[in-house]
């Protein structure tokens, strides 16, 4: 099982409002940066969140990340048929001093 | 622009040994550390263990260590890993990344990923 918690899987229709949850604990979110990564099957995962909160450049703004306590949370608005795939949450945890992943949330835009 | 190219596909039997490379352009090959993750059919992404190119350190997880070394090639600016007494468990894509901040995980770009199949 994953350090961090993610829901397997989430869904929406284009247009909508989707947000994913990641938990962990005080050795890792709490103290550390959250980053978020989006997987498509077949294809080399891709930064969408970094630090937390920053969208580094060619992210859309629909991509939003926040973090509060020993949760993050990714939202995504104006969903698209494009933005289906795997969605993880990475942190690094002080207690292991290693990154941690979280089992990821499979997004199905209906 | 920064890019990782891997090698292609591998199919082993269960007890071989397997090394992917994972060849970097665009950058000072040495300036970042390569982390190593994979994915197993139907799971998540997993961190194996990284390789810091300046310091010659390594960090291996739990679930690999023993069986795995990290490498580089500092005249091909080429990165490798190694894994040894491969099992069914460990048939999984493997991605290499860089590290752009110690102590974070803030890996960017990826390798397109190598399938690595153990069969038995």
């Amino acid at each position: 099982q994953s350090v961090l918690t993610q829901p397997p899987s989430a869904s929406g229709t284009p247009g909508q409002r989707v947000t994913m949850s990641c938990s962990g604990s005080r050795s890792n979110i709490e103290t550390n940066n959250v980053y978020w990564y989006q997987h498509v099957p077949g294809t080399a995962p891709k930064l969408l969140i970094y630090r937390s909160n920053q969208r580094p450049s060619g992210v859309p703004d629909r991509f939003s990340g926040s973090k509060s306590g020993t949760s993050a949370s990714l939202a995504i608005s104006e969903l698209r048929s494009e933005d289906e795939g795997e969605y993880y949450c990475t942190s690094w945890d002080d207690d292991l001093s290693d990154p941690v992943f979280g089992g990821g949330t499979k997004l199905t835009v209906l | 622009q920064v890019q990782l190219v891997q090698s292609g596909p591998e199919v082993k039997k269960s007890g071989a040994s397997v090394k992917v490379s994972c060849k970097a352009s665009g950058y000072t090959f040495g300036s970042y550390g390569i982390n190593w993750m994979r994915q197993a059919p139907g799971q998540g992404l997993e961190w194996v263990g990284c390789f810091n190119p300046y310091t010659g350190e390594t960090k291996y997880a739990q679930k690999v260590h023993g069986r795995v070394t990290m490498t580089t090639d500092t005249s091909t600016n080429t990165a490798y890993m190694e894994l040894r007494s491969l099992r069914s468990d460990d048939t999984a894509v493997y991605y290499c990344a860089l590290e752009l901040y110690i102590r974070e995980a803030w890996f960017e770009p990826w390798g397109q990923g190598t399938l690595v199949t153990v069969s038995a």
